[in-house]
């Protein structure tokens, strides 16, 4: 069975300040990776995944994430963050030809202070 | 774009109540899931289901049931509510494994 960590819980950081969300997770066979996004009070919108392909992703507002298969590691950065950044990023993981069944990390609080 | 609509932003039941959950996609996706979210705990999987009239258990199911009759529609039924089970509520869909599109939530308070 696959798992997920995301190492931090909460990031404060300032505005225009870059920032990473880590993101590591544990697999025998090869994997989709996701990074979602949730604002307070909403569902879960998704930011960019990975496939295959490239190891760099690039997502919707200005976030990217690298796939490193050796550290089995989905980082997620932005090299400038918006007071409108701030909402929860959850990491999750799926397995190829598996039963799509996605698991999530427990979420990295973003909290960007102007 | 995929649409995932859950029927209610906010509800609030009684002790005891039988609630329904409604969730309805409209791409034709095979999977549907319903998740729960409680601060830091992330979100838990409570059933699954891959076709019409099947369905999975995930990781906490205990308390709940749901129902899928039709592609579009997957239920998520609390058969008597407790005040254990106030929570979010997120319904999500996908084609395979390579996208998961999610509902706007119900946030759901057991008095």
């Amino acid at each position: 069975a696959q798992s997920v960590t995301q190492l931090d819980s909460q990031v404060p950081v300032f505005e225009e300040a870059p920032v990473e969300l880590r993101c590591n997770y544990s697999s025998s066979v090869s994997v989709y990776l996701f990074w979602y996004v949730q604002y307070p009070n909403q569902g879960l919108q998704l930011l960019l995944k990975y496939l295959s392909g490239s190891t760099l992703v690039k997502g919707i507002n200005g976030f990217e994430a690298e796939f490193n298969k050796s550290q089995t590691s989905f980082h997620l950065r932005k090299p400038s963050v918006h007071i409108s950044d701030t909402a929860e990023y959850f990491c999750a993981v799926s397995v190829w030809g598996g039963s799509y069944i996605p698991t999530f990390g427990r979420g990295t609080s973003l909290i960007v202070h102007p | 774009d995929v649409k995932v609509t859950q029927s209610s932003r906010y509800l609030v039941k009684r002790t005891g109540e039988k609630v329904f959950l409604e969730c309805v996609q409209d791409m034709d996706h095979e999977n549907m899931f319903w998740y729960r979210q409680d601060p830091g705990l992330g979100l838990r999987l409570i059933y699954f289901s891959y076709d019409v009239k099947m369905k999975e258990k995930g990781d906490i199911p205990e308390g709940y049931s749901v129902s899928r009759e039709k592609k579009e529609r997957f239920s998520l039924i609390l058969e008597s509510a407790s005040t254990n089970q106030t929570s979010m509520y997120l319904c999500a869909s996908s084609l395979e494994g390579t996208g998961y599109t999610f509902g706007s939530g119900t946030r759901l308070t057991v008095v």
